[in-house]
């Protein structure tokens, strides 16, 4: 079955302890991105890329960091965490049809709840 | 940059109507793409359906359709035959060139039987 995969569904820190989310896609697409969604904000764009060690920053990347060294693989780290980053996170993986745009339309993961206390 | 905006926070609307979802953007890009995503109270991300900027014809997916009007840019999702099943928040998107794909804040779509 093609899907994103994203683990913990849950998880509960506490400020400063570092911890990663995985993300895994198995559509062999070119883009993965990373969002974070908050009542009244809708969802907002971390970070995102374009293939295998093309990264860049999104819309609110402070305070996190991502990798791409493989092309299934996005993880999202956040190397010390505080409460203001506790929220719902999204890892998608798009293709593309055009060379150039991520135009196929995303494919979400099922979303990680994260609470910093 | 690029902006997408959803004014309506709420709506509401009877089985079996027809209701409309409003959607408007704003980009410098000639080259984009717009969607509408579900997201029903389990919390995944379902994309309804796709429009290419460069095609006039609306994008229809069953009971989904949108209204694409590119010189106003806007782009509305109209739902046919309301279903229960259709009640979910749900999120206009648009993706350009630089590859970001941004949200509008959602509408919380009710469906009354």
């Amino acid at each position: 079955e093609a899907q994103v995969t994203q683990n913990p569904r849950y998880l509960i820190t506490v400020t400063g302890k570092k911890l990663t989310v995985t993300c895994s896609q198995n559509m062999n697409h070119e883009y993965m991105s990373w969002y974070r969604q908050d009542p009244g904000l809708g969802l907002r764009q971390i970070y995102y890329s374009m293939n295998v060690e093309v990264t860049d920053k999104g819309d609110v990347p402070e305070g996190y960091k991502v990798s791409r060294k493989e092309k299934r693989n996005f993880p999202l780290i956040l190397e010390s965490p505080s409460p203001n980053q506790t929220s719902l996170y999204f890892c998608a993986s798009s293709r593309s049809t055009s060379g150039t745009i991520p135009n196929y339309g995303y494919t979400f993961g099922s979303g990680t709840r994260l609470t910093v206390v | 940059a690029q902006t997408v905006t959803q004014s309506q926070p709420e709506m509401s609307v009877q089985e079996a109507e027809t209701v409309t979802l409003s959607c408007t953007y704003d980009t410098s890009e000639s080259d984009y793409y717009l969607f509408w995503y579900k997201q029903p109270p389990s919390r995944q991300m379902i994309l309804v359906i796709r429009q290419e900027a460069y095609k006039q014809q609306n994008a229809t997916e069953n009971r989904f359709s949108v209204n694409f009007q590119k010189a106003a840019k806007s782009f509305s999702l109209k739902i046919s035959d309301s279903q229960l099943g259709d009640a979910a928040m749900y999120f206009c998107a648009m993706v350009g060139a630089n590859s970001k794909l941004t949200f509008g804040k959602g509408i919380t779509l009710s469906v009354r039987p």
